[in-house]
């Protein structure tokens, strides 16, 4: 059973260019939740989904991000018009569903972003 | 609100001393814990967890912690450090069902 998977592993941009981050959840799985880890800091909650819905949003910066989860294929995290403070890793994790209780979740390797 | 507090971002052993690596933790009602290591450019990897079973958890090369309640903390130890044990480890609580929150991360270097 393959893990969470997220590609690129690592992307380069320019100011003003998108970033398109992807991640694949663990077979079965059917909420996804992605964090943001600056330099040397911990990660930080942005947003959780499932699939078609954004279930809560609370830590996306206003302008810029948005992410989805459609019926089919992965979920993505969009970054529009990149600055430098961007640059960090993105973290994606997946989690079964349970009825109540722990949403334990797998965490992806990360994508790690650099805006030059 | 819930909050996780790791003492120390630096932390340094010698080979085959004792790793105590602390987290304390603010919350509300009974939380969930978590301790992750990261080994550079690479993802998290749970070490163990605590979901309200048996306060002392056994995770996997040699880690354990103790969840004291009283104390609001979540340490972990190893008896031993090994040179690989050099990484960065994160604690983290969740609350709820979902939205882990994070500690700062304490690096670990280990001296021969």
């Amino acid at each position: 059973n393959a893990g969470v998977m997220q590609n690129p592993r690592h992307l380069v941009r320019r100011r003003g260019q998108e970033a398109r981050l992807r991640c694949s959840p663990m077979k079965g799985h059917s909420h996804v939740y992605w964090y943001r880890q600056l330099p040397e800091e911990g990660l930080k909650f942005m947003v959780y989904l499932q699939k078609e819905n954004i279930i809560d949003e609370s830590g996306m910066p206003k302008e810029r991000f948005s992410a989805e989860f459609p019926k089919e294929g992965p979920s993505i995290l969009r970054i529009q018009q990149v600055v430098r403070g961007d640059s960090a890793a993105y973290f994606c994790a997946s989690s079964p569903k349970i009825a109540g209780g722990l949403n334990e979740q797998f965490f992806g390797p990360g994508t790690r972003l650099t805006v030059l | 609100a819930q909050s996780v507090t790791q003492l120390g971002s630096h932390v340094s052993v010698s080979e085959g001393a004792l790793v105590l690596l602390r987290c304390n933790y603010s919350s509300s009602v009974p939380p969930y814990l978590f301790w992750y290591v990261q080994y550079p450019n690479q993802g998290l990897q749970l070490l163990l967890k605590y979901t309200s079973a048996a306060t002392l958890v056994k995770g996997i090369n040699g880690f354990e912690a103790e969840f004291k309640k009283s104390e609001t903390s979540f340490h972990l130890t190893k008896p031993s450090a090994h040179m690989s044990d050099a990484a960065e480890y994160f604690c983290a609580v969740s609350v709820g069902t979902y939205k882990y929150i994070f500690g700062t991360g304490t690096r670990l270097k280990v001296l021969a």
